[in-house]
């Protein structure tokens, strides 16, 4: 499967800055969702987005989506120390299975 | 809710030996689905099932990988004969049917020596 292009690869910030991390992929999509992963562990489903969408929110994040240039943001604000951990895209056609991108490490200092 | 259920949670083999995984998906869950993630390749779907059967074994690498479930609550992930290529994290998913969020295991830790 074509997997899906998250930059950056890494990002460090400071306690209380923003994280903003951009996901771009290849095909057309019903939806695009956002993974976290803790290291060392299974992944956790954040948000979803479908393709009609173009910005949701769910507590301190903010997903925007723009299908004509095949791309995706996930901003957290107000960033802490429990956010460090790896982020993923994922998306699906018109099939059930997601393609995932190759993730972003976010290390929140405290 | 005990959550997606993988067993064993580290593995260490041999080249050339057997190895099993296994998978309890979330009571009511209708897919599953098998992931490898590695540091070269990412998160790959090796294979998912619905309501038991297999659609989609297009991920899976070679004939050495087989993948089963014979029943709602069980799924096996099988190689046979490992090679150290394939050390990785294995991850098994479940899903609801007309939901698209799916939920992870703990993953399974596999070093083929």
């Amino acid at each position: 499967s074509q997997q899906g292009e998250e930059d950056p690869q890494a990002l460090s910030i400071q306690e209380g800055e923003n994280a903003t991390m951009n996901c771009s992929y290849k095909t057309s999509i019903n939806n695009l969702q956002w993974y976290r992963q803790n290291s060392g562990r299974g992944l956790v489903h954040l948000i979803l987005i479908r393709s009609n969408e173009r910005e949701k929110h769910s507590g301190r994040l903010r997903v925007t989506l723009d299908t004509s240039k095949k791309s995706s943001s996930l901003l957290i604000t107000a960033s802490r120390a429990a956010d460090t951990a790896s982020y993923f895209c994922a998306y699906s056609g018109s099939a059930r299975q997601l393609t995932f991108g190759s993730g972003t490490q976010l290390t929140v200092l405290p | 809710d005990a959550g997606v259920i993988q067993s064993p949670r580290h593995e260490v083999t041999e080249m050339g030996q057997e190895v099993t995984l296994r998978c309890k998906p979330i009571s009511g869950h209708d897919y599953l689905f098998w992931y490898r993630q590695t540091m070269m390749r990412g998160l790959e779907l090796l294979i998912y099932f619905n309501n038991n059967v297999p659609i989609d074994d297009s991920g899976m690498p070679e004939d050495r990988f087989s993948a089963k479930m014979p029943n709602a609550s069980f799924s096996t992930l099988k190689i046979q004969p490992s090679e150290p290529r394939d050390s990785a994290v294995y991850f098994c998913a479940s899903s609801k049917r007309g939901q698209e969020t799916q939920y992870f295991g703990p993953g399974t830790r596999l070093l083929v020596l």
